[in-house]
């Protein structure tokens, strides 16, 4: 079945740092990828998409490629700052074409931002 | 800005007992999900409803589970006889449009099954 694998955290950076936390999957046919976080006692909310390969995602100064030659939907942001710590999950959906509409996540990365 | 939420953030219940979990999405989103995180794993997916009915559903989603919307507005996940492996972070979502809409996620209900 589908199945979508992360970097384990917590990631510990430091203010105005790289950011990159890993995603690949595994799919059949031609999923949809999503970056979803999660703020303290807050919801999940989605952070970016893609929905077919070599799109581009971003928000908020976060980036993700929909690589298909890799499986991989990588997480990236140029500089960090405090108010970016939280979890990340990496999730796909199956796609449009099987008409699935349930998230498949990773387990979730912790960033911690320090000042 | 519109949001789903959920009743109540937390749920203390004995083994065996029922619960009813209570989420009301955005109003005028038509697919309605549950899914579950046990602490320390993976958010994983429950049910999907759409049209009064399920469309899709997990293995997870046995028949101690069902799901109901009730009125024009609530969205309730049923645990017939909770057991203690049921102890889960389980949030609701919604989304306006099938595969490709974004889901929007509730703050979760904390259920803890003594």
């Amino acid at each position: 079945g589908d199945s979508v694998t992360q970097m384990e955290g917590p990631v510990t950076l430091s203010e105005e740092a790289f950011l990159t936390i890993n995603c690949t999957y595994t799919a059949t046919g031609y999923p949809s990828l999503f970056w979803y976080v999660q703020y303290p006692g807050e919801g999940l909310q989605l952070l970016l998409k893609a929905t077919k390969a070599d799109d581009k995602g971003s928000n908020k100064g976060f980036e993700a490629t929909y690589r298909k030659e890799t499986t991989s939907f990588h997480l990236e942001k140029g500089s960090v700052q405090v108010s970016d710590s939280a979890v990340y999950f990496c999730a796909l959906s199956a796609g449009m074409d099987t008409g699935r509409r349930a998230l498949t996540f990773g387990s979730g990365t912790r960033l911690q931002v320090q000042p | 800005e519109p949001e789903v939420t959920q009743t109540p953030s937390h749920q203390v219940t004995q083994m065996g007992q029922e619960v009813i979990l209570r989420c009301v999405p955005i109003s005028n989103h038509l697919y309605f999900y549950w899914y579950r995180q046990i602490l320390g794993q993976k958010v994983e997916f429950l049910v999907s409803f759409y049209n009064n009915e399920i469309s899709e559903k997990s293995e997870i989603f046995d028949d101690q589970f069902s799901v109901e919307r009730p009125d024009g507005s609530n969205f309730t996940l049923k645990i017939r006889s909770t057991k203690l492996e049921d102890s889960a972070m389980y949030f609701c979502a919604s989304s306006a449009q099938g595969a490709l809409g974004e889901q929007f996620f509730g703050p979760g209900t904390r259920l803890t099954v003594l």
